[in-house]
């Protein structure tokens, strides 16, 4: 069964930096395109960006409104994907999603909530 | 980037009666479009891809029709657990992006 499990969530004034992690399991995640998908509260999903497989060269893909403060990683030995996130605005407070995504998301994690606030 | 808009903004259903949920792109996305389905305090869950491929686990009550700028997620005789807010995306182009919801609630 797939399970993603994410983590690092939590309030930070504006300006401030977190660092979100997802661990996986179930699947073989070497092989898998991953995505970070967001949600504001009481607002539908918003992709942030996307990191392809090792194979495609773990080249990424992010949103206008994060490109330059974000950054998505991998560490295949540890199945776990993480989400580097500079210069934090008010406007990405939300639950911040992993998925196995390249197109659709095909499966999620629960979700941990950013809250950035002064 | 492509504005997915989805109508109705919520439907009141009563159980065992049919859904129609409409989805419409800012332009083409092909068959390039997913349906998503969020219970509250739940991530979304994958319902359909490729327009009309369900999802595996996904009921055969679920289905999902169009092309082009035009798509419709029917759900057949509505059960309980089918409340929530419902969810188009694109991925035909960069970024993937998702309409605003439909809310189903029973009537």
């Amino acid at each position: 069964e797939v399970h993603l499990v994410e983590s690092g969530g939590g309030l930070v004034e504006p300006g401030g930096s977190l660092r979100l992690s997802c661990a996986t399991s179930g699947f073989d995640f070497s092989d898998a395109w991953m995505s970070w998908v967001r949600q504001a509260p009481g607002k539908g999903p918003e992709w942030v960006g996307l990191i392809k497989s090792k194979t495609y060269g773990e080249t990424t893909d992010y949103t206008a409104p994060v490109m330059g403060r974000f950054t998505i990683s991998r560490d295949d030995s540890r199945n776990t994907m993480f989400l580097q996130m500079n210069s934090l605005k008010i406007e990405d407070t939300g639950v911040y999603y992993c998925t196995r995504a390249s197109g659709w998301a095909e499966s999620w994690g629960q979700g941990t909530l950013v809250t950035v606030s002064s | 980037e492509i504005v997915m808009t989805q109508s109705p903004a919520t439907l009141s259903v009563s159980p065992g009666e049919g859904a129609t949920l409409s989805c419409r792109a800012s332009q083409s996305v092909k068959n390039i479009v997913a349906w998503y389905h969020q219970k509250p305090g739940q991530a979304p869950r994958l319902l359909i891809y490729d327009t009309s491929t369900r999802a595996p686990g996904i009921p055969a009550r679920f289905s999902g029709s169009g092309s082009g700028r035009d798509f419709t997620l029917t759900i057949n005789s509505l059960q309980s657990e089918d409340i929530g807010v419902y969810y188009c995306q694109q991925y035909n182009d960069w970024p993937p992006t998702f309409g605003q919801g439909t809310k189903v609630e029973i009537k």
